[in-house]
């Protein structure tokens, strides 16, 4: 399975933008990139997700390298509700497509 | 629509003792997920489904069983409890690799 790495934690203030870092040097062609975000005693939510091409939705963009060996969540403006655990995941794209977390990124907003 | 659904919330066992968790989904996915998350953890694969009667092993298998005897269930089966499977359990639903994934809100297991 391949690995994504992101920094530990990140923190960003209310109503700036924030631009949240993941490599995947390892990422194979039928790899998608998902990204979801875990609230406090919450169950992961699905944020937004990519193959090739940069993605926008209501929640946040996907911005993904032209090799596609990185790629960087961006909330255009953070909110207090956007503090919460962001998980960058490749997503095999054959048979299994498996679903395999790492250790995500601690986003903290300060008011 | 209710998604995926996972029961039950809560639930205390004792060292040795047997449960099943719940988990359904209404939306025709093929693939489903069970994973825990221990306190201060990301969340760890145990098994999966990529349809109807097809299971395997995913990042932390032992202690657990599945079945997938129709698409809307997949039911998770903790044999003789072991303290060390205190933790919060999610299952997830997805089409496939193209699509979101869907999680339930979890079942909070504490084994004593």
């Amino acid at each position: 399975d391949a690995k994504t790495t992101q920094p530990n934690s990140m923190e960003s203030n209310e109503e700036e933008p924030v631009h949240l870092p993941c490599n995947h040097s390892t990422i194979s062609g039928t790899d998608y990139i998902h990204w979801y975000r875990q609230l406090p005693s919450q169950g992961p939510e699905y944020v937004i997700h990519g193959l090739t091409s940069n993605v926008n939705n209501r929640m946040a963009s996907l911005a993904i390298a032209e090799d596609r060996k990185s790629s960087t969540l961006i909330l255009h403006r953070a909110t207090l509700r956007d503090a919460a655990v962001y998980y960058c995941i490749l997503r095999d794209g054959g048979a299994t497509n498996k679903l395999i977390f790492g250790t995500g990124t601690l986003l903290a907003v300060q008011p | 629509n209710a998604g995926v659904t996972q029961t039950p919330k809560f639930r205390i066992l004792k060292i040795g003792q047997s449960m099943t968790l719940q988990c359904t989904q209404d939306m025709n996915h093929n693939y489903m997920y069970w994973y825990r998350q221990d306190p201060g953890m990301g969340l760890k694969l145990i098994y999966y489904s990529v349809g109807a009667g097809i299971t395997d092993k995913g990042e932390v298998p032992n202690g657990y069983n599945v079945s997938r005897s129709t698409t809307e269930d997949f039911p998770l089966r903790l044999e003789l409890a072991a303290p060390s499977q205190t933790s919060v359990y999610f299952c997830a639903s997805s089409y496939s690799a193209g699509f979101e994934a869907f999680f339930g809100q979890g079942t909070r297991l504490t084994v004593v």
